[in-house]
């Protein structure tokens, strides 16, 4: 079964650090480019970063830019975000997706999300 | 950044009626390979989103045959052809011509 499991999400007070995994499963992991989507309690879908398959290239929202570093280990299968300085407005389910292989066919796979909270 | 808006943002919808969900962009999204970068997504309560429709028109395995993606250029239509009461939720537009992707709004549909 093709899976993606996310994990690594808490409390965090702001300005404090996490790092979210995503286990991948049942796929060939390094074929494929990833992606992390968050969403906010109550709100709609945010893209937050791209990673290709071999880390060629690597993409970020404009506003995540510094505070958020994505990376994968294709012999893990797993894919990462960190993320740094942690603020209020980060509070949200982060989901990671499966992405394209050899041509564009939408964010196929999705994770069940991990949530991360950003309060004193 | 490209700008999805959707509309409308709330669709009360009757099972077994049509039903449709508009999305535009402030910029075309044909790449010029001609393929164009529109996808649509389903997220259930509770649930994590699901791809329905890549490419404005493929639907995504195991998607109902109800449910159809139309459009070019900066206007792009979802049509589901009769309403199922699963079929609640809040459906998204994500343009994926360049980064930053981004989303629509979302529409939430639920039953009347």
């Amino acid at each position: 079964e093709v899976q993606l499991v996310e994990s690594g999400g808490g409390l965090v007070k702001p300005g404090g650090s996490l790092r979210l995994s995503c286990a991948a499963s049942g796929f060939t992991f390094s074929d494929y480019s990833m992606n992390w989507v968050r969403q906010a309690p109550g709100k709609g879908l945010e893209w937050v970063s791209y990673i290709s398959s071999r880390s060629s290239f690597i993409f970020y929202a404009d506003s995540l830019k510094g505070r958020f570093t994505v990376s994968r280990d294709n012999a893990q299968n797993s894919l990462y975000l960190q993320i740094n300085s942690l603020r209020a407005e980060d509070t949200a389910v982060y989901y990671c997706a499966r992405g394209a292989r050899d041509s564009y066919n939408g964010l196929d796979v999705w994770g069940q999300g991990t949530t991360v909270s950003v309060s004193s | 950044d490209i700008v999805m808006t959707q509309s409308p943002l709330s669709l009360p919808v009757t099972p077994g009626e049509p039903a449709s969900i508009s999305c535009r962009s402030n910029q075309s999204l044909l790449h010029s390979n001609g393929n164009t970068y529109l996808d649509w997504y389903q997220q259930k309560p509770g649930q994590s989103p699901q791809l329905l429709i890549s490419l404005v028109s493929h639907r995504a395995s195991g998607v109902p045959d109800r449910f159809s993606g139309s459009g070019s250029g900066t206007d792009f239509t979802l049509k589901i052809s009769r309403v199922e009461a699963e079929d609640v939720g809040v459906f998204y537009c994500m343009q994926a011509l360049q980064t930053p992707r981004t989303f629509g709004q979302g529409t939430k549909v639920d039953i009347k």
